[in-house]
């Protein structure tokens, strides 16, 4: 059983389209990132969240921390093939460890 | 470029064996931590390091062991490998420790 866990696991929509990838605990974190990886390549961070009820947008992506602090949301507006890719939420705990959520796969097609 | 270099890139081997990952972390990072990433389980956390003392530890092995030396760099020993040891092998390394992570390109270990 993950800690944190994604959903869906696998996504595939059309170009504009809009979609919502959920990351959800029954722990707290002090923070949570997310993070993209594409094929062949290491996850690169797209944001970190600290505070609890916080909403960043980063273009087309709004993330959000619930405000408890143990789900996140990651809302993608206008999908375009390039967000074609693996998303990962991951949330820090004490002892200085950056848990991973399962990944959502999602794939955009023109 | 994440500044992170992880070699081999590519490693095949059979079971029984025993294998070593290596990684440099970006200049200046202090913090090396080594994930799993296989099909089926995404991102798991092995173990981390800050300059060359163990500080955290996830659900890694008693087959493996990782140290990091005085430069920095690190090394990620798997032995008596079995077949569902193949995985992506992921390095990374923080300046801030609850900072962003920055990761090679990881090694892929295929175990025959």
């Amino acid at each position: 059983t993950q800690l944190l866990e994604q959903s869906p696991q696998f996504l595939s929509i059309q170009e504009g389209e809009n979609l919502t990838v959920y990351c959800n605990s029954s722990s707290v974190f002090s923070s949570l990132q997310w993070y993209r990886q594409e094929p062949g390549e290491g996850p690169v961070l797209l944001v970190t969240v600290v505070t609890g009820g916080e909403v960043k947008k980063l273009k087309r992506l709004t993330f959000q921390f619930g405000d408890a602090r143990k789900d996140s949301s990651l809302h993608i507006t206008a999908a375009q093939p390039g967000d074609t890719g693996l998303y990962l939420c991951a949330g820090w705990r004490a002892g200085n460890m950056l848990t991973f959520g399962g990944g959502t796969r999602l794939m955009v097609k023109p | 470029d994440s500044g992170v270099t992880q070699t081999p890139k590519h490693l095949i081997t059979a079971t029984g064996q025993r294998v070593t990952l290596r990684c440099s972390p970006r200049s200046g990072d202090l913090s090396v931590y080594w994930y799993q990433q296989s099909l089926d389980q995404g991102l798991q956390f092995l173990i981390q390091y800050y300059n060359g003392e163990e500080r955290a530890k996830g659900n890694i092995l008693e087959r493996f062991s990782a140290q990091q030396f005085p430069d920095l760099h690190s090394e990620l020993n798997l032995s008596s490998l079995e077949l569902g040891d193949s995985a992506l092998y992921f390095c990374a390394s923080s300046v801030v420790r609850t900072g962003e992570l920055f990761f090679g390109e990881g090694s892929r270990l295929t175990v025959l």
